[in-house]
């Protein structure tokens, strides 16, 4: 059954840090790796996607890695604002199978 | 181009009720995923859709199902209420033959009481 870990489950930060995210699951047999952005009480926004036969995927400040044969992967926030405060959830998915979410890492940035 | 989108936005029950939760995907998608996230857990999967059927189910009682209508909408049930059964219900959209990401909606806050 696969398992996925956020560490840790909360962070506060100064603004102007950068920070990592880690998350690690227990099957390495997956398709994609997801990372999500949810505020207090919304739903889900999808960051970056990284598909098995990747190594990472940037977005802006965002940069997420993968390494599929240890069940890893990190989230780097560049430079962090106050406006990145929110829950960071990963997820991973092997194919048309739903996905399996990891609890969340609680960032707030302190300006 | 409209996105994911659930209604109603907040629900308030009493226990032993029913309730019927609505998704319409995003243009396009032919597949619909529902999760039930608890306060300060991750999103736990119920169950997915597609061309009408149930595909697959999580570790959910048959109090919770579901229906997907001929233009992908769907919609999430729940019997018998329960006051564990609060949480916020996400749907997620997505085309079923495309490893690509699943698209959310804002969730559906469901309070019992």
């Amino acid at each position: 059954k696969q398992e996925v870990t956020q560490i840790p489950a909360a962070l506060s930060v100064p603004e102007g840090e950068n920070l990592v995210l880690n998350c690690s699951f227990t099957d390495s047999a997956i398709y994609n790796l997801q990372w999500f952005r949810q505020d207090p009480g919304k739903g889900l926004t999808s960051l970056l996607l990284i598909q098995s036969s990747q190594r990472e995927q940037t977005s802006g400040r965002l940069n997420a890695s993968l390494d599929k044969s240890s069940g890893r992967s990190t989230l780097y926030i560049a430079a962090s604002q106050p406006g990145d405060s929110a829950t960071y959830l990963c997820a991973v998915s092997p194919f048309r199978t739903p996905l399996v979410f990891g609890k969340g890492t609680r960032l707030s940035v302190i300006a | 181009d409209a996105g994911v989108t659930q209604s109603p936005t907040h629900l308030i029950k009493t226990r032993g009720q029913q309730v019927t939760l609505r998704c319409s995907p995003k243009s396009g998608h032919d597949t619909v995923s529902w999760y039930q996230q608890a306060l300060g857990q991750g999103p736990q999967f119920i169950f997915q859709y597609y061309e009408e059927e149930e595909r697959q189910r999580g570790n959910f009682p048959d109090r919770f199902s579901g229906h997907q209508f001929p233009n992908y909408s769907s919609e999430l049930n729940v019997n018998a209420l329960l006051l564990g059964d609060s949480a916020l219900y996400l749907c997620a959209s997505s085309f079923y033959l495309v490893r690509d990401t699943q698209y959310f909606g804002p969730g559906t806050r469901l309070t019992v009481l």
